[in-house]
């Protein structure tokens, strides 16, 4: 049964720091991989998505990673912002219609 | 930007009583999904729709729930006898493409409905 966990659960930052978000997960037979941000009250914005094929896929000030084989995914955010403060989650999809979330991982940039 | 809209926001109801919670999918979409999240807890799959009927459902997704795309537009899950553990936060979610049929399956999410069983 697959497993998704995401480390750190909570981030306290200040602004312009680089930051890493790591996800796991225990079966790398995925088709592929999403990153999500989620507000408090609100609903899952689609930030990046990784085929499994893929090494990494970038947008803006994000940069997301894959290795399927150790089963792990980073997310990457450059010179972090007080509006990136959100809960981030990490989805993978493999062989059926679901995706399968992680843990989260609060962010907070403060000024 | 297209948008995934559900409704309503929030809704608070009785155990035992019948719920529907609705959701427009964006228009050319053809996959649409139902997740949910506990407080505090991951958010977790529940049922998907493709081609007026069920593709596939969770074990949370027993004979209490049920899906139904009744105009072409909207898309919604009744839950009949709510009990207290359905307190949750509802997601509608629906994609151009699945998994298998091109790989580049963007999952775009409703802002959710908030059900409160009390």
């Amino acid at each position: 049964k697959q497993e998704v966990t995401q480390i750190p659960a909570a981030l306290s930052v200040p602004e312009g720091e680089n930051l890493v978000l790591n996800c796991s997960f225990t079966d790398s037979a995925i088709y592929n991989l999403q990153w999500f941000r989620q507000d408090p009250g609100k609903g899952l914005t689609s930030l990046l998505l990784i085929q499994s094929s893929q090494r990494e896929q970038t947008s803006g000030r994000l940069n997301a990673s894959l290795d399927k084989s150790s089963g792990r995914s980073t997310l990457y955010i450059a010179a972090s912002q007080p509006g990136d403060s959100a809960t981030y989650l990490c989805a993978v999809r493999q062989g059926t219609d679901k995706l399968i979330f992680g843990t989260g991982t609060r962010l907070q940039v403060f000024p | 930007e297209p948008e995934v809209t559900q409704t309503p926001s929030h809704q608070v109801t009785q155990m035992g009583q019948e719920v529907i919670l609705r959701c427009v999918p964006i228009s050319n979409h053809l996959y649409f999904y139902w997740y949910r999240q506990i407080l505090g807890q991951k958010v977790e799959f529940l049922v998907s729709f493709y081609n007026n009927e069920i593709s596939e459902k969770s074990e949370i997704f027993d004979d209490q729930f049920s899906v139904e795309r009744p105009d072409g537009s909207n898309f919604t899950l009744k839950i009949r006898s709510t009990k207290l553990e359905d307190s949750a936060m509802y997601f509608c979610a629906s994609s151009g493409t699945t998994g298998w049929a091109s790989g580049a399956n963007v999952l775009t999410f409703g802002a959710g409905s908030r059900l409160t069983v009390l």
